[in-house]
């Protein structure tokens, strides 16, 4: 089991840029998750996808943001003319499919995140 | 808007000691789950209640659940320096159970 990876672990970039983070999930998780944290908060949710399908964004995914997953493996997180207020640490999460074979498909297996400071 | 709200905020304790944390949520949930976070670093899965459970052991850890006061506990038993981290509930709620709701998290500060 080699877990959830996330790159890059920390991008520096300045306000108005675009930036682009990619999730590895572990391999047979059909389900993947993006979160937000900011300092002294507990994350919250950003986007959920099963398989490729993007079933649910919230209402924090602003048009200048988007996410794919379009093989249903990987997933990447394009913030585009990024602000200071986009600073914060996001994180991918995977589940298994509900087989019962790859764990708890209730349990959600966090990457290490990456960590964003817009200048 | 986060469900979840762990009390305390922060808690000190020395080594050996138990370390107890509260988690209250505000609707009805398919699963509270608990994670706790090391510096700068990712989510560690601990323990995962369903609405059903009243109680789950996993070691040196015990969870309770209340579903009549939306409520949950964490127990630590015998504490160690390494369980000092932030703590944090999660809920999953019965309408949609993928999106966990977390509350801003309980500091633990374990003395030597």
């Amino acid at each position: 089991d080699t877990g959830v990876s996330q790159n890059p672990r920390h991008k520096i970039t300045k306000r108005g840029q675009n930036v682009t983070f990619r999730c590895d999930p572990i391999s047979e998780h059909n389900r993947l998750y993006w979160y937000r944290q900011t300092l002294g908060q507990g994350p919250e949710f950003l986007t959920y996808f099963q398989n490729e399908a993007q079933l649910e964004k919230s209402r924090l995914l602003s048009d200048r943001f988007s996410a794919e997953r379009p093989k249903g493996s990987f997933s990447t997180l394009e913030i585009q003319r990024t602000e200071q207020g986009d600073s914060a640490m996001y994180l991918c999460a995977s589940s298994p499919r509900p087989n019962g074979l790859a764990g708890n498909t209730d349990t959600q297996y966090f990457g290490p995140g990456t960590r964003l400071t817009v200048l | 808007s986060q469900q979840g709200e762990e009390d305390p905020q922060a808690l000190s304790i020395q080594e050996g000691e138990n370390a107890t944390m509260n988690c209250s949520y505000k609707t009805s949930i398919n699963n509270l789950q608990w994670y706790r976070q090391n510096s700068g670093r990712g989510l560690v899965h601990l323990i995962l209640i369903r609405s059903n459970e009243r109680e789950k052991h996993s070691g040196r850890l015990r969870v309770t659940l209340d579903t009549s006061k939306k409520s949950s506990s964490l127990l630590i038993t015998a504490s160690r320096a390494a369980d000092t981290t932030s703590y944090f509930c999660a809920t999953a709620l019965l309408s949609n159970d993928y999106k966990l709701s977390f509350g801003a998290g309980t500091t633990v500060t374990v003395r030597a």
